[in-house]
């Protein structure tokens, strides 16, 4: 059974800082893992799909790699501004559906 | 106007009573899913449908029941509600095979109280 993990759970830092989101995966028979995003009260917002013939993908200030060999996905956030501040969700596609990881929730302050 | 949109978008019930949450969409994706969010828990999966004449179980669809009325329709069912459905339900939608590869958008979510 597919398990997603996301580390760390909570993580607050400084505006300006650069940061990294970890997520892992337990089964790499993924046909492709996305990055989202959730405000408050909020749906998910769609922020990469990394394709699992892929290595990364980048939009904007974010970066989003995968290693399907080693079950590991990172997201990347430069520059980080307080609208960063949210819930980010990682999810690997397989078996016709998605299985989301429980979030880390970002805080960055002024 | 939103893509996909769910009403209500706050439901407080009592155990037992029947509840109905309605998802539409407007971007005209065949694939349609019901997920529900516990705090620590993520997102799991109720029901997923591919196209109007197809419908899946996800991993926890004990207690709940879907119909897919039309391709832009999906509504999620709760026959007797009881206290540990109480959670923010959300509808999805994904295009499969466009290059976007199973991206899949979300409506605003409906917060479900039963009491």
């Amino acid at each position: 059974k597919q398990e997603v993990t996301q580390i760390p759970a909570a993580l607050s830092v400084p505006e300006g800082e650069n940061l990294v989101l970890n997520c892992s995966f337990t089964d790499s028979a993924i046909y492709n893992l996305q990055w989202f995003r959730q405000d408050p009260g909020k749906g998910l917002t769609s922020l990469l799909l990394i394709q699992s013939s892929q290595r990364e993908q980048t939009s904007g200030r974010l970066n989003a790699s995968l290693d399907k060999s080693s079950g590991r996905s990172t997201l990347y956030i430069a520059a980080s501004q307080p609208g960063d501040s949210a819930t980010y969700l990682c999810a690997v596609y397989n078996t016709d559906k998605l299985i989301f990881g429980t979030g880390t929730r970002l805080q960055v302050f002024p | 106007d939103a893509d996909v949109t769910q009403t209500p978008r706050n439901r407080i019930t009592k155990t037992g009573k029947r509840i109905m949450l309605e998802c539409s969409q407007t971007k005209g994706h065949d694939r349609m899913y019901w997920y529900r969010q516990d705090p620590g828990l993520g997102l799991r999966l109720i029901y997923y449908s591919f196209d109007v004449k197809d419908i899946n179980k996800g991993e926890i669809s004990d207690g709940y029941s879907v119909s897919r009325q039309a391709q832009a329709k999906f509504s999620l069912s709760l026959e007797s509600a009881i206290p540990n459905q109480t959670a923010l339900y959300f509808c999805a939608t994904s295009d499969w095979g466009t290059g976007s590869a199973d991206t899949q958008y979300f409506g605003p979510g409906t917060r479900l109280t039963v009491l």
